[in-house]
């Protein structure tokens, strides 16, 4: 199956500071990424869709300033979660589809913690 | 009503055993059906992909699709302590975004 490489797996930071999540396709070319927010024994809830050179579409309730998306390539996105609160600590998780592809691959998922 | 229903367990089995994990959904315009396993503090990985109704086989996993119940089934043959983790199902029409289910919690007992 197709790669998905996401860092770092493990964050740790100040509250207010900002927290960059890389999320890279690694044999394919990853027309689509989506974001995803996991609490513990909880499914994926989607934040966010993003597709290549264009601006995310952020689901009800997730707030854009706060999420920042960007999908510059067809390899890469990165999710930046800015002036982190507690409240933002969670399990974050991208994943990916190459165009034409249905199969949805994810990534190892990043665990922030913001004290 | 959710879209995707799936018992969040705990489903403990034997090893050894054959398991069975379902889902059931709504919109009848889902298409493509998939089932993911997670270990904890892990992403998902994809464990089968079908296409409309129908069964399919990987080793020790069998996919089922019956669009006409809105049902679809994962079956684990020979259950090993290393299946132990959360399996997910999830579907999608085609459009928009993907659905996915809670999540069973399997625990495979050696």
């Amino acid at each position: 199956g197709a790669v998905v490489s996401q860092h770092p797996s493990r964050v740790i930071c100040k509250s207010g500071t900002s927290v960059k999540i890389e999320c890279r396709s690694l044999d394919f070319q990853a027309t689509t990424m989506f974001w995803y927010r996991q609490f513990p024994k909880q499914s994926l809830m989607l934040m966010a869709t993003s597709n290549e050179g264009s601006k995310a579409t952020y689901e009800q309730g997730v707030e854009k300033d706060k999420f920042l998306i960007n999908h510059a390539s067809l390899t890469l996105s990165t999710l930046t979660v800015t002036s982190a609160h507690p409240e933002d600590s969670s399990f974050y998780i991208c994943s990916a589809t190459a165009n034409g592809d249905e199969k949805l691959f994810f990534g190892s998922g990043t665990q922030l913690s913001v004290l | 009503q959710k879209e995707v229903e799936q018992d969040p367990g705990p489903l403990s089995v034997p090893e050894g055993a054959i398991v069975s994990l379902n889902c059931t959904y709504s919109n009848s315009a889902f298409q493509y059906f998939m089932w993911y396993r997670q270990y904890s503090r892990k992403g998902p990985e994809l464990l089968m992909y079908t296409y409309s109704s129908g069964n399919k086989e990987d080793g020790r996993f069998t996919a089922q699709v019956d669009k006409s119940s809105k049902y679809i089934s994962l079956f684990i043959r020979d259950s090993q302590p290393s299946d132990s983790a959360t399996y997910l199902c999830a579907m999608w029409s085609g459009t928009y975004k993907y659905i996915f289910g809670t999540g069973t919690r399997l625990k495979v007992l050696a």
